[in-house]
């Protein structure tokens, strides 16, 4: 079972930061929080992985709480094309495969 | 990162038939995993293909309906057998990589009438 809860929907601004809350109270201390995004039935695209401490790439941000039990991932400027479902993910040792709740379908409007 | 391809990447089949489906990874990886996604929802895990033993299977899935071959680090095949239209689905390929990003195959779209 998924070992997170995010909200189902949620509507951005296209050119403001999209902030995709997800809660993952149960987490362990060895276990990471990684994030997809699933474009119209496309295979689902990585974006970005940590495990307590804020990360940042070229696609997006995360933000760990100190407590770890919730995280929020920033898309810095919403585009149309980041209309997606989004999906936050709590893995545990490497090489098991990544367990998928329902998401939060995200609609970016222009 | 891992290239995955997937053949074909979609098909229309009748009831009662049985599809393959071929997954291609342009690196050898340890990992490889099939999914399910039905229509209108999210992923499920089916198996994690083993090199050279069989497959392991997720809770509600079995070898019959789902039999899978991985003879080499690069190849897999998913085998969809004695269709029914509750088995139209995408089915996904996915690799772990360097043992923390696991990547996804495009999907193979399957309709059965």
């Amino acid at each position: 079972d998924a070992k997170t809860t995010q909200p189902t929907s949620m509507d951005c601004a296209e050119g403001r930061a999209a902030n995709l809350p997800c809660n993952h109270s149960t987490i362990s201390g060895n276990e990471y929080v990684y994030w997809y995004r699933q474009i119209h039935s496309q295979g689902p695209q990585y974006i970005i992985h940590g495990l307590k401490n804020n990360e940042t790439n070229e696609m997006a941000s995360l933000i760990i709480t100190e407590d770890r039990k919730s995280s929020t991932l920033i898309l810095p400027h919403a585009t149309l094309r980041d209309t997606a479902v989004y999906y936050c993910i709590v893995r545990g040792p490497r090489n098991t495969p990544l367990v998928f709740g329902k998401g939060t379908r995200l609609s970016v409007i222009a | 990162s891992a290239v995955i391809s997937q053949k074909p990447s979609r098909d229309i089949c009748q009831r009662g038939t049985s599809l393959t489906i071929q997954c291609q990874v342009d690196s050898q990886v340890t990992m490889m995993f099939w999914y399910r996604q039905q229509p209108g929802q999210s992923l499920t895990l089916i198996a994690t293909a083993n090199q050279g033993s069989e497959a392991t299977y997720e809770s509600g899935f079995v070898i019959d309906k789902f039999p899978i071959s991985r003879p080499n680090l690069t190849f897999s095949t998913l085998t969809v057998s004695n269709m029914s239209p509750e088995d139209s689905s995408i089915y996904l390929c996915s690799v772990v990589w360097t043992g923390l990003e696991q990547f996804f195959g495009p999907g193979t779209r399957l309709t059965v009438l």
